[in-house]
């Protein structure tokens, strides 16, 4: 068990939907990372948080949008949903979220769109 | 345009016998390296690191060689284990400058056999 947790974890939608996935980190970790698996990728890097301010962005769709809330839990909404944003949606979370920080991982929300 | 190659999906190794997990990266500036596990219904977890200060980082049964001449790193499981049965990610960030977020595999997935 990483210490991170994600809520739900299974989500089942249909296309122009929108959700809402939740990640809690670990006690003491200022920085939250989210991630998309799509089927035989890689993980792809989304946006990343650190004490409540964005600190960097990837590949995120406009759909998509992300905030890291006072208690420092992290929510990425994804919005008009697609088929192809079916994925496996993971949180990371990490200590100050620089360099050589270790990353530790949730295990994952997976998103079906339908 | 990948940038972290793991050009082999699946390896199947015998219980006992030494199990090696090859990637490749094509960006310079990359110089950590990381190698997460990843068992089903769960998220990825730190394995191990190296810098590219080193050749070498070893953690009991798992070793990492980086060769930053050919942009190449390995990890070693010496002897393997049927509980190694996992999905490994080879990851790579660069430390200075903006690039400290790593940038993932698509992934190996690793059979050991009883």
């Amino acid at each position: 068990d990483s210490g991170v947790t994600q809520t739900p974890k299974h989500l089942i939608t249909a296309t122009g939907q929108r959700v809402t996935l939740r990640c809690s980190p670990r006690s003491g970790d200022l920085s939250v990372y989210w991630y998309q698996q799509s089927l035989d990728q890689g993980l792809q890097f989304l946006i990343q948080y650190y004490n409540g301010e964005e600190r960097a962005k990837g590949n995120i769709l406009e759909r998509f949008s992300a905030q890291q809330f006072p208690d420092l839990h992290s929510e990425l909404n994804l919005s008009s949903l697609e088929l192809g944003d079916s994925a496996l949606y993971f949180c990371a979370s990490s200590v100050v979220g620089w360099g050589t920080d270790t990353q530790y991982f949730g295990p994952g929300t997976r998103l079906t769109v339908l | 345009d990948q940038q972290v190659k793991q050009n082999s999906p699946s390896l199947s190794v015998q219980e006992g016998r030494i199990s090696i997990l090859n990637c490749d990266y094509t960006n310079s500036m990359f110089d950590y390296f990381l190698w997460y596990k990843k068992y089903p219904a769960e998220g990825p977890t730190f394995l191990i690191s190296i810098s590219s200060i080193k050749d070498k980082n070893e953690d009991g049964r798992f070793t990492v060689f980086l060769n930053k001449s050919a942009k190449h790193l390995s990890l070693h499981i010496v002897p393997s284990q049927p509980g190694d049965s996992a999905v490994y990610f080879c990851a790579a960030s660069g430390t200075s400058g903006g690039s400290y977020i790593p940038t993932f595999g698509r992934g190996t997935s690793l059979i050991v056999h009883p």
